[in-house]
């Protein structure tokens, strides 16, 4: 059964950078996108971007100037990166697998808490 | 970007009522949507893709229908484990959007 792990530090400041990992295991790596959704109370579910096993990556547009992800092959992870956090960044990402670039959410990680703050 | 509505924002029901749910695109998406389930606290699970196919292990009462720009997910006799919140999810823009969710509550 494919499951997905992710951590990070769920508390932040305004301008600082939102590091999050997602761990993949019971499945493999190779072969599909990894991918950020994120969710909040004024946007909803929004997807953020992913990345397949080689680093290929598809960034939300509103997003690209700020955003970086990338992949751990060997180990079966893959990372993002959010440079100068604001409020509008607080909510939960979630960590999820498409089958290709563009497919629905098949399996999805258990979510983790941002909130930005000063 | 296409913008997905769905409604109603908010269902009550009883437990074996038949429920409906509309999705609805800005713009032709041809068959290219998902429905998702999410419980408190959970991420979101994936029910139907391509508009109308079922998920492995989904249980049979939920069914989905539409094209183009108007979709239902039908739930038919709702159980106690159905009451949740229901977000349709458009895969045919880069975008990928969600709808803003109907959440079905005990009436």
């Amino acid at each position: 059964q494919v499951q997905l792990q992710q951590w990070g530090a769920g508390l932040l400041k305004p301008s600082e950078t939102l590091s999050l990992t997602c761990g993949v295991s019971g499945g493999t790596f190779s072969g599909y996108y990894w991918t950020w959704i994120r969710q909040s109370p004024e946007k909803g579910l929004e997807w953020i971007g992913e990345i397949d096993h080689s680093g290929d990556s598809n960034y939300q547009t509103s997003l690209k100037n700020r955003l970086s992800l990338s992949v751990d092959t060997p180990r079966k992870r893959f990372s993002l990166r959010l440079s100068s956090v604001t409020a509008a960044d607080t909510g939960i990402y979630y960590c999820a697998r498409a089958v290709y670039s563009g497919s629905p959410f098949w399996y999805w990680g258990q979510g983790t808490p941002v909130t930005v703050s000063s | 970007d296409i913008q997905m509505t769905q409604s109603p924002s908010t269902l009550s029901a009883s437990v074996g009522d038949r429920v409906t749910i509309t999705c609805r695109a800005s713009q032709n998406i041809n068959n290219w949507l998902a429905w998702y389930q999410q419980k408190p606290g959970k991420a979101p699970q994936l029910l139907i893709f391509k508009a109308s196919s079922l998920e492995s292990g989904v249980p049979s009462r939920f069914s989905g229908s539409g094209a183009g720009t108007e979709f239902t997910l039908t739930i038919s006799g709702l159980q106690p484990d159905d009451f949740a919140t229901y977000y349709c999810q458009e895969y045919s823009s880069y975008s990928r959007t969600f709808g803003q969710g109907t959440k079905v509550e005990v009436k």
